[in-house]
């Protein structure tokens, strides 16, 4: 069995600030991770994925996680947010057992204040 | 190349109505999936398929069916529509391997009356 939880599903802060996303997922075998982003009105869009190569993992538009297996968690950081990083932001998770079955965390909406 | 496509972009129907919502894919993909999105509780899966001729039930499953008549389409049936399917639905495709990116589509936004 997998599964993923996002702790907290709203998250706001500053311009220029530190953007950091909680993410713990459960799995019985060692696991791909994936965060999405969703801009609204649209699909989802893969920021950046960890397939057990480097832990630390880098995406598009300056974000990056990092796998920890002892923590179970693959927290999504960004140094400095821009306006542009508003949108929904989730983590899946894909234990490899059957292809492609992701399942997801219930999402964080990030908010960027000026 | 126009990626996972998804027809109609909004549709209302009343309780009772059936309906299909329509994926295509032009990247021959072999796995195609359907997810219903609902505030607060991320993406769920409905339906998958590995190849063509080759589907499988998600995790919520009741109340659709599906068929892979080829690689390109992989449509999502809505027998006999309950409020409780009021939803936005995304379809998406990927590569076999289980760490491969799936890629969706902009998505279908369902109200059932």
């Amino acid at each position: 069995a997998q599964s993923v939880t996002q702790l907290g599903s709203h998250v706001s802060v500053s311009e220029g600030a530190l953007v950091l996303l909680r993410c713990n997922y459960s799995s019985s075998v060692p696991p791909y991770l994936f965060w999405y982003v969703q801009y609204p009105n649209q699909g989802l869009q893969l920021l950046l994925k960890y397939t057990s190569a480097a832990t630390l993992v880098k995406g598009i538009n300056g974000f990056e996680a990092e796998f920890k297996k002892s923590e179970t968690s693959f927290h999504l950081t960004k140094p400095s947010a821009h306006m542009s990083d508003a949108a929904e932001y989730f983590c899946a998770v894909n234990s490899g057992t059957s292809y492609g079955k992701l399942t997801f965390g219930q999402g964080t909406i990030l908010t960027v204040h000026p | 190349n126009a990626g996972v496509t998804q027809t109609p972009k909004f549709q209302v129907l009343k309780t009772g109505q059936s309906m299909t919502l329509q994926c295509a894919q032009d990247m021959n993909h072999e796995y195609m999936s359907w997810y219903r999105q609902d505030p607060g509780m991320g993406l769920r899966l409905i339906h998958y398929s590995v190849g063509a001729g080759i589907t499988d039930q998600g995790e919520v499953p009741n109340g659709y069916n599906v068929s892979r008549s080829t690689t390109e389409d992989f449509p999502l049936r809505l027998l006999s529509a309950a409020p409780s399917q009021t939803s936005v639905y995304f379809c998406a495709s990927s590569t076999t391997p289980s760490s491969a990116e799936q890629y969706f589509g902009p998505g279908t936004r369902l109200t059932v009356t």
